[in-house]
């Protein structure tokens, strides 16, 4: 089965610093997401990388940055949190092909739940 | 540009009976369509997929989706809910002419189940 870990369940930061949130897959997908969930809006996609050292704004990249510089590890970058980045973050992985040569859908981690202070 | 529509925030059912979640979405053609379910506390797990051929799809843990495509939509189906069904619950779809396999989620439906 795919792996997508992210290192922290939950972490608690101030305003201000600069957080960094990782994410593992261990499928050697090509594809990594990072998305922000938050009550009544659903996830979001923040950004998203199709190989390594690529990467491509989603829809809320402000006041984001990524990094890839290897395959299985892709991290979200706030630059100086803020109270409205207090969200739930997953990361996904995917490949655009599998064995079977099919299109596969996005394998999720179990979240952070990060909060500012 | 795809939107998805999950018209029900709450919706509370009954240990046993049946249950309906309703999906449209908006786009030109047929995208990729999935089900995905959010237990509490954890990530987000596939259901089902549609990607084409036979507009029944089965899925994990009993469920199932039926693909319309006159009304835009994709409605997930159970036909006995159990109290562990009690979870967030998001449609999605994708543009299969896309790149990256973006997909585009739904505001999420979240199912109670009562006694």
């Amino acid at each position: 089965d795919v792996k997508v870990t992210q290192s922290s369940r939950y972490l608690v930061k101030r305003t201000g610093e600069k957080v960094f949130l990782e994410c593992v897959q261990d499928m050697d997908h090509e594809n990594m997401f990072w998305y922000r969930q938050d009550p009544g809006l659903g996830l979001r996609l923040i950004y998203f990388s199709y190989d390594v050292k690529m990467k491509e704004k989603g829809d809320i990249p402000e006041g984001y940055s990524v990094s890839r510089e290897k395959k299985e590890r892709f991290s979200l970058i706030l630059e100086s949190a803020s109270t409205n980045q207090t969200s739930m973050y997953l990361c996904a992985s995917s490949s655009p092909r599998d064995r079977d040569n099919s299109n596969q859908p996005q394998h999720f981690g179990d979240g952070t739940r990060l909060s500012i202070l | 540009a795809q939107s998805v529509t999950q018209p029900d925030i709450h919706i509370t059912v009954s240990e046993g009976a049946s249950l309906e979640l309703r999906c449209n979405y908006s786009y030109g053609a047929t995208p990729y369509l999935f089900w995905y379910v959010q237990s509490p506390g954890q990530g987000l797990q596939l259901l089902l997929k549609y990607f084409s051929g036979d507009t029944l799809v089965q899925g994990i843990k009993g469920f199932e989706a039926e693909f319309k495509r006159s009304q835009s939509s994709f409605n997930l189906r159970k036909p006995s809910v159990h109290w562990s069904d009690a979870a967030e619950y998001f449609c999605a779809v994708r543009d299969p002419n896309g790149s990256f396999q973006k997909l585009v989620f739904g505001t999420g439906t979240r199912l109670l189940v009562s006694p």
